[in-house]
This record gives C-alpha cells, structure tokens and sequence, in this order.
C-alpha cells in the first residue's frame, strides 16, 4: 500500500485555469506539508496542517489553498495559474509536527502551466 | 532563507567507491535529516541525526554531525548504481524543515 499518495502524477493547463491536487497518507500521521520544488530542485514548504488545522502558511499566493477535509487528506487548490507556478508538488506527512520527525513523501505531481 | 548548503553540487564516481556529501547549515540545531530523491520520485527519509550524537550509521551510510562546525557529512560506502540520485539536508528551523539545494550523486557502472 502506498503510504502518501498524490493525484494526479502529471497536470498540464493553460495560464488563467484552476486546478487542485489531491493527497491522501495511510501512516496515521497528525501532520501533513505542501512543498513545491523548482527547476533547480529547490524544495521550499508551502503549507502545513496538524490534525486539519493549518499551522504554517509560508508566503505564498493567496491563489493557493490548502484544504485538510480529516487528518489523513490534504488537498492544494490553485487558482488563476501562472507560468511561474510550473514545478513538482510534493506532498509529505510526519507522525507530529516539528523538524524532529521524518517526513514521509508522496511521489509528486508535476505542473506545467502554458 | 536557506539554512543548510550541499557541497559538492554535484559528484560523479564508479561503482565501488564512496561518496561523500557535506552540508552545512548557520544556526544551531536539534537535530539534522537526510534525503535521497531518485530522478522523478518524492524523497525518502535516510538518516535523522540528533544534535547530542557526533556518528549514526544505517547499512552503508553514515552520517557524521560537527555542530561546532555547523556541518554534517553523509558517506555512502561501496556504492552501487542505484545510488544514483540528488541528497538532500534538511535542518529545522521555525518549526519547520528547511532543505539544502542537494547534490546530484552519479554512479556509474
């Protein structure tokens, strides 16, 4: 069973549309992330959630959206895509918050905005 | 901003050697991660190194921790073409891990 899964794995859209990913963990973890990863492979969180409740919110567009229905789904919605918003998003679980804890990767969904 | 920095960005050896990757980081820590990620892949959790521990080892890796330094190296022993990928630091920092730029190791058979 895959323990963090991500959908879809590849989007490509036009500049201007909405789109959302999905993420789900199986572990139990209390923490769920949002990272996005650049070109140059720069992996920079986004946004984090314990038990739903969003606890790190780094400055990112308000065009992004974090939604955490229950404890094991966090979902990115994203809304009038720009061309800088192409990269991988990855989402990644831990058992509770904090840098002490080893975080757990869904295999990414790559966004390429045209 | 960017807590730890790899070093070499890129490494490139034969089959059958080490590896080493240094990262460095600015301020002081609890504790220090790394990560491999294979091309087109999340990453996957190494090693977790505690600020009290100076050495940890896992199968062929091991990871050493200078806080004086304010630097870890992670050593790949007798390594093997599935190898071949970026590693990453991650350090903590408000809350947060923050991750170095990674180096690109490449093995070649």
């Amino acid at each position: 069973d895959t323990a963090v899964s991500q959908t879809p794995k590849y989007l490509v859209t036009q500049m201007g549309n909405d789109k959302s990913i999905k993420c789900e963990q199986n572990l139990g973890h209390d923490t769920m992330y949002w990272y996005k990863q650049d070109s140059k492979k720069f992996l920079k969180i986004m946004f984090s959630y314990n038990n739903k409740e969003l606890i790190i919110n780094e400055t990112v567009p308000n065009r992004f959206s974090p939604k955490s229905p229950d404890k094991a789904h966090l979902n990115l919605h994203i809304n009038s895509l720009e061309l800088g918003d192409s990269a991988v998003y990855f989402c990644a679980s831990s058992q509770r918050q904090g840098g002490g804890y080893e975080q757990y990767f869904g295999p990414g969904t790559r966004l390429t905005v045209t | 901003s960017q807590q730890g920095e790899e070093d070499p960005q890129a490494l490139s050896i034969q089959e059958g050697e080490n590896a080493t990757m240094n990262c460095s980081y600015k301020t002081s820590i609890n504790n220090l991660q790394w990560y491999r990620q294979n091309s087109g892949r999340g990453l996957v959790h190494l090693i977790l190194i505690r600020s009290n521990e100076r050495e940890k080892h896992s199968g062929r890796l091991r990871v050493t921790l200078d806080t004086s330094k304010k630097s870890s190296s992670l050593l790949i022993t007798a390594s093997r073409a599935a190898d071949t990928a970026s590693y990453f630091c991650a350090t903590e920092g408000g809350g947060k891990l923050i991750f170095g730029q990674g180096t690109e190791l490449s093995v070649k058979p």
